[in-house]
């Protein structure tokens, strides 16, 4: 049972671009979260969602940022028109049970994504 | 104030010594979770508690939920435990982080 795959590990965009973070859950788990690491910060959340729903965005910066965890397929985490501020690693969890639930989550490598 | 402060930031050990890392909240959880972090790596997950204590190897997670604080000990500590360790709390939808204990075991 492989664990949570994020990809790419590394990215690189330049100003303007667009980044496209990919997670695959642990098999089976259908809630996924999302995370940002700032450089010298600690992680903060920013997303939770459930299959092909979002259940909770309140760390998602209003502007540039979607995610989405369609019914086939990893969560995508997109940042659109990406500026050096959105240089970070962005973790990924997965978790068999979901909101209020006293369940594990297990974390993905994350993805380092520098803007240049 | 963050959710969940934890103490030391930062620690050096020599081999062998006896670790502790400490971790307080301030907000009504459902778990709490000791979390690793190497350089340039991932996330791995240590211990999720919500009550008691845990004990993996040379690992021992406590909590005490009426006072809101939980420690990770090591013992025997080797160079191979340097890493972050990250305390979590779980609450609701979220996770709250600490910051992290940047911790250098010297051989």
């Amino acid at each position: 049972n492989a664990g949570v795959m994020q990809n790419p590990r590394h990215l690189v965009r330049r100003r303007g671009q667009e980044a496209r973070l990919r997670c695959s859950p642990m098999k089976g788990h259908s809630h996924v979260y999302w995370y940002r690491q700032l450089p010298e910060e600690g992680l903060k959340f920013m997303v939770y969602l459930q299959k092909e729903n979002i259940i909770d965005e309140s760390g998602m910066p209003k502007e540039r940022f979607s995610a989405e965890f369609p019914k086939e397929g990893p969560s995508i985490l997109r940042i659109q028109q990406v500026v050096r501020g959105d240089s970070a690693a962005y973790f990924c969890a997965s978790s068999l049970l979901g909101q209020g639930m006293n369940t594990e989550a297990f974390f993905g490598q994350g993805t380092r994504l520098t803007v240049v | 104030k963050n959710e969940v402060e934890q103490s030391p930031q930062n620690l050096t050990a020599q081999e062998g010594e006896f670790i502790t890392i400490n971790c307080s909240y301030s907000v009504g959880i459902s778990a709490l979770h000791w979390l690793q972090q190497h350089p340039g790596g991932g996330i791995v997950s240590l211990f999720m508690l919500s009550s008691g204590k845990k004990k993996h190897g040379r690992l021992i997670a406590t909590i005490n939920i009426q006072e809101k604080h939980s420690s990770l000990h090591i013992t025997a500590s080797h160079p191979r435990d340097s890493a972050v360790y990250i305390c979590a709390v779980r609450t609701g939808n979220q996770f709250y982080f600490g910051t992290g204990t940047s911790l250098t075991v010297i051989p």
